[in-house]
């Protein structure tokens, strides 16, 4: 079956650039979405289709997804982006998630 | 603007049956723009695919849990429903339902219901 990994954890400072991956076989040739979820609260998505962000979603989140890797920016990062972030493909009939990661602004 | 809310017993006994039903409200099941999802996250854990269903009731189902699973709907009550069988203490877990849109060979879910634990114990 088809696998994702994502890093733990990430730390960065307000107003700094977090840098959030995403592995998996050729996962380039696969489109790449990004949920972040706040504790005690649903999974919201941020990004969709490797590089597209739904209405509401502020522009200092991107993606791009190239090779084996999909990775989340978020620029100038605010205290309330901290957060577990989900990565998740789709792969022949089947939704596979990354195993989240912990953002944290110091 | 679309909301789900999943409902259903917030306990249920090793060996039983756990269902529970997500009702859709600012959009039809019936559409035929999306798929209907259910989800499940351990708490403290990460997230995992349970399986979907179309409005034509064509459903995928995550290969894991495929044989004790059933997933079902009604356009009438714009409902869908979910249905896991001989359930265990590693089926403990708050439940997502969720609209999955697919575009070609990508496909999102949004928005997500609350969420509801689910307990599984004598």
């Amino acid at each position: 079956s088809y696998e994702l990994t994502q890093p733990p954890s990430v730390s960065v400072s307000p107003g700094q650039t977090a840098t959030i991956t995403c592995s998996g076989d050729k996962l380039g040739d696969k489109y790449t979405c990004w949920y972040q979820q706040r504790p005690g609260q649903s999974p919201v998505l941020v990004i969709y289709q490797d590089t597209q962000r739904p209405s509401g979603i502020p522009e200092r989140f991107s993606g791009s997804n190239s090779g084996n890797t999909a990775t989340l920016t978020i620029s100038g990062t605010q205290a309330m982006d901290e957060a577990d972030y989900f990565c998740q493909a789709w792969d022949k009939s089947t939704v596979v998630f990354g195993p989240g990661t912990k953002v944290t602004v110091l | 603007q679309v909301q789900l809310q999943e409902s259903g017993p917030g306990l249920v006994k090793p060996s039983q049956t756990l269902s529970l039903t997500c009702t859709v409200s600012g959009d039809s099941i019936r559409s035929g723009e999306y798929y209907w999802t259910w989800i499940r996250q351990p708490l403290g854990q990460g997230l995992e695919w349970i399986g979907f269903i179309y409005y034509s009731g064509t459903t995928y189902y995550n290969p894991s849990l495929k044989r004790r699973l059933s997933i079902s709907l009604d356009t009438s009550k714009n409902q869908f429903f979910l249905r896991l069988n001989f359930v265990s203490a590693a089926d403990t877990a708050v439940y997502y339902c969720a609209r999955w849109y697919a575009s070609g060979s990508a496909g999102w879910f949004d928005p997500w219901g609350h969420g509801t634990l689910v307990t599984v114990s004598s």
